[in-house]
């Protein structure tokens, strides 16, 4: 087992540019959650999904980020025009089913200049 | 508005002796807590949980205590050894399954 993957592990990109987060959840879990985590705030759930269907995005910023499922083994979070106030390490989270099993993937670590 | 709550953002004790990270919550719709725990350049891995009927749960070296009238719980380590040496995420949830973190606190503990 592989875990969840995350990539790329580090992005740094300029102010306006597009940034494109991937994540590989387990195979066989049907949760999918992006959290991000910012000295300031702690972790913050964005978004999550269950069988590929966003259940609650609530937690998105704004306009500016989105998140697809396009299938049961990958999930993107896209930042079009980013923002130097976006620098953050972005976390993919899969679990069984909707429950408490999070297992998280080692994160992307996002610096926008 | 934080409604879970880690107000010690760090924690030094002695190997063999107890670490004590606490956490304090302000939602009643919580009913299940969880703590977390993180290695640099890693995710948060999961520790120890406990449902909102319990108010103690033990895994080894690691307990997790839950006051629900003071809105509070604790995780005890004894004894605490340097590989415990993380961040320690307290995290909480209610129906809706969504996890609620803390922001953390740094335990660091010297050989």
């Amino acid at each position: 087992d592989a875990g969840v993957i995350q990539s790329p592990r580090h992005e740094v990109t300029e102010m306006g540019q597009e940034v494109t987060l991937r994540c590989k959840p387990i195979s066989g879990h049907n949760s999918l959650f992006w959290y991000r985590q910012t000295m300031m705030r702690g972790l913050e759930l964005l978004i999550y999904f269950n069988n590929n269907v966003p259940i609650d995005d609530s937690g998105m910023p704004e306009d500016r980020f989105s998140a697809k499922m396009p299938n049961a083994s990958f999930s993107t979070l896209k930042i079009q025009p980013s923002e130097p106030r976006d620098s953050a390490v972005y976390f993919c989270a899969s679990s069984p089913q909707l429950n408490y099993g999070y297992t998280f993937g080692s994160g992307t670590r996002l610096t926008v200049v | 508005d934080q409604q879970v709550k880690q107000n010690s953002p760090s924690l030094s004790v002695q190997e063999g002796r107890i670490s004590i990270l606490n956490c304090d919550y302000t939602n009643s719709m919580f009913d299940y807590f969880l703590w977390y725990k993180k290695y640099p350049a890693e995710g948060p891995t999961f520790l120890i949980s406990i449902s909102s009927i319990k108010d103690k749960n033990e895994d080894g070296r690691f307990t997790v205590f839950l006051n629900k009238s003071a809105k509070h719980l604790s995780l005890h380590i004894v004894p605490s050894q340097p590989g415990d040496s993380a961040v320690y995420f307290c995290a909480a949830s209610g129906s809706n399954y969504k996890l609620t973190f803390g922001k953390g606190t740094l335990l660091t503990v010297n050989p």
